[in-house]
């Protein structure tokens, strides 16, 4: 069983860019979210992506903004990056339905300047 | 909402000592509750959870957590401490989506374990 893997690992980006990050979930795992931890903080829950579908988003502006392909795997966009964007990115997979439990992948750690 | 409050940023114990790690939530609906650990520059690894079974939860690496219903409380606890168990430790609760739920994370537990 192949577990939750995220890329890449580590990215430096300057204010105002653009990035994509990429998740690719546990195997049979229908449902993908992402969470953003910033330093010393709780993982804050992001938005949550189901048969390719946005269900659910956090408190976070329209510049974060993400897609689920049919195999499940996810990316997360961040446009105009801003400073307090760098963190820690985590995708998490789960199953419908199955236990309510998520299953976290190594994370990107974005650092913005 | 859902909410999560973790009592102490920072917990040290010897080790051999009893870790005891300390978790309110606030819950509109019965909770599904969540014990995860962070090992430094790592992801988040589920210890144990809790879904309205047995309300003494047993989880991975000899941790156990207890559901009290009445102190609205879920504390995580470990008989004995191993070096290995340095690390953050996060309490989440499920809160329901659509389709689906998302997780309320708390704070995060820093257990130090001094030799």
């Amino acid at each position: 069983e192949t577990g939750v893997t995220q890329s890449p690992t580590h990215l430096i980006k300057t204010r105002g860019q653009q990035v994509t990050l990429r998740c690719s979930s546990q195997s049979g795992h229908n449902t993908v979210s992402w969470y953003q931890q910033a330093l010393g903080q709780g993982p804050q829950f992001i938005f949550q992506y189901y048969r390719e579908e946005e269900n659910g988003r956090g408190n976070f502006p329209p510049r974060f903004s993400g897609l689920q392909f049919p195999n499940y795997s996810s990316e997360l966009n961040v446009n105009a990056l801003e400073l307090d964007d760098s963190a820690l990115y985590l995708c998490a997979s789960s199953l419908k339905g199955a236990g309510y439990e998520q299953y976290f992948g190594p994370g990107t750690r974005l650092t913005v300047t | 909402a859902q909410s999560v409050t973790q009592l102490g940023s920072h917990v040290s114990v010897s080790e051999g000592a009893l870790v005891l790690l300390r978790c309110n939530y606030s819950s509109s609906v019965p909770p599904y509750l969540f014990w995860y650990v962070q090992y430094p520059n790592q992801g988040l690894q589920l210890l144990l959870k809790y879904t309205s079974a047995a309300t003494l939860v047993k989880g991975i690496n000899g941790f156990e957590a207890e559901f009290k219903k009445s102190e609205t409380s879920f504390h995580l606890t470990k008989p004995s401490a191993h070096m290995s168990d340095a690390a953050e430790y996060f309490c989440a609760v499920s809160d329901h989506l659509e389709y689906g739920n998302k997780l309320v994370f708390g704070a995060g537990t820093i257990l130090r374990v001094k030799s």
